[in-house]
């Protein structure tokens, strides 16, 4: 079935670090893939998306590249700032039957000033 | 500012008692979903619907109910039937729930039991 594996935190960076958050899935067909942000006490928002292979997802900084090959769609951003402190979730969505994302447990990011 | 709004912030359950949950959309969304996320795990999908006047069963629907008698809305109630309901409950939109669409999340809901 659909599943996705993120790393497991928290991960705690200095400000200004290269931050990179793994995560890899299980699918059938071609879902499009999601990275969503939820701070403390939130909703999740969008953070980027890629919908096909070899895309490339951006937004404030942070990447994300669909890699078909590995199954995987890390997140990195080249400098974390204290504000970026939160939890962030991968995510795809099914393809088939019913449409519904599946999503990963979130990795907690804890940025230090 | 179009959006989602869900009410309460917080909600107390007594013992043996049905609580709703509001969920309110003005994107003119089609599709509606209400998700339940628990400490250090993914969100589930509890109860979908693409269309006014219908729904269906996610992964975890039992102790729960909905209806979506208009498109804005698409109120969640947690019955006595659940059994733990302490959690954090988030209710969100996409255009028509069809692939590549960005689901669009409200500010949640937290359900404490007392």
């Amino acid at each position: 079935g659909n599943s996705v594996t993120q790393m497991e935190g928290p991960v705690t960076l200095s400000e200004e670090a290269f931050l990179t958050i793994n995560c890899t899935y299980t699918a059938t067909g071609y879902p499009s893939l999601f990275w969503y942000v939820q701070y403390p006490g939130e909703g999740l928002q969008l953070l980027l998306k890629a919908t096909k292979a070899d895309d490339k997802g951006s937004n404030k900084g942070f990447e994300a590249t669909y890699r078909k090959e590995t199954t995987s769609f890390h997140l990195e951003k080249g400098s974390v700032q204290v504000s970026d402190s939160a939890v962030y979730f991968c995510a795809l969505d099914t393809t088939s039957g019913t449409y519904k994302y599946i999503f990963g447990t979130g990795t907690r990011l804890k940025v230090l000033a | 500012d179009g959006g989602i709004t869900q009410s309460p912030k917080y909600l107390f359950r007594k013992e043996g008692q049905n609580v709703t949950l509001s969920c309110e959309q003005n994107l003119n969304h089609d599709a509606m979903y209400w998700y339940r996320q628990d400490p250090g795990q993914g969100l589930r999908l509890i109860y979908y619907s693409q269309i006014v006047n219908d729904f269906q069963k996610g992964d975890i629907a039992e102790g729960y109910s909905v209806s979506r008698e208009k498109k804005e809305s698409f109120p969640l109630t947690v019955t006595s039937a659940q059994k733990n309901p302490t959690a954090f409950y988030l209710c969100a939109s996409s255009i028509r729930g069809r692939a590549g669409e960005t689901q669009y999340f409200g500010p949640g809901t937290r359900l404490l039991v007392l």
